[in-house]
């Protein structure tokens, strides 16, 4: 079993919806979650940084995490075409975003 | 803020030759990791130094790959001889030893083995 498990999709939304992104991790040593967006060519950019369990909210951008679940979200309102990418989750169980685990990124097309 | 540098961009070899990647990191960022990245998934760490010591490189193929940071700055991975399976994006990063240590990513060589 991986520890950081990501559906790897594809998925095809239309401009204006709503994404959810997932990630189930089984290492409970983590307490630091990101998300980072990879655009094709392009390396990793770090969009969410979480530490332990709640919400955080950037802009059109929420992260969530559930340790009792191990489980932990993005969601993207309002999305754009811009926001067609790559998204990777990944996880930490040493301060700060050292000694990452990622999973295997949602290739995500937001369709105008 | 100059971002991490890489080069080649782009790189094709036959199998058993070898290759060397470059990478610059972001002026005064202390850690410095090389990730490998197969087409479909997520990066995997391959070696982490800090300063040029290295922290962790548990998941390198010590039997073909080497790096080293000479200097504590830039740093260099080789891997000889190469494998099909080693076909990849190879991407580097660095951080700063401050705060949340967040790791900034440059734009990978993508390594090509036929």
């Amino acid at each position: 079993q991986k520890e950081v498990e990501q559906d790897p999709g594809p998925l095809s939304v239309p401009e204006g919806a709503i994404v959810s992104l997932n990630c189930t991790y089984s290492n409970s040593a983590f307490q630091y979650f990101m998300w980072y967006r990879q655009y094709s060519r392009k390396g990793p950019e770090l969009l969410m940084y979480t530490y332990s369990s709640g919400n955080k909210e950037d802009g059109r951008f929420t992260a969530q995490v559930d340790k009792s679940s191990k489980y932990i979200s993005l969601f993207i309102r309002d999305s754009q075409p811009s926001d067609s990418a790559t998204y990777l989750c990944a996880m930490s169980a040493v301060r700060g975003a050292q000694k990452l685990v990622f999973g295997q990124g949602t290739r995500l097309t937001i369709n105008p | 803020e100059a971002g991490v540098a890489q080069s080649p961009r782009y790189k094709i070899i036959e199998k058993r030759q070898s290759v060397a990647f470059w990478c610059n990191p972001i002026s005064g960022h202390a850690t410095l990791y090389w990730y490998q990245q197969i087409l479909g998934q997520g990066p995997k760490l391959l070696i982490q130094f800090q300063n040029n010591g290295v922290v962790d490189d548990s998941q390198l193929p010590k039997d073909r790959f080497s790096a080293e940071r000479l200097k504590g700055v830039d740093s260099t991975l080789k891997i000889q001889p190469a494998k099909l399976e080693d076909s990849a994006v190879y991407l580097c990063a660095s951080s700063s030893l401050m705060g949340r240590a967040e790791q900034y990513f440059g734009p990978g060589t993508r390594l090509t083995v036929t």
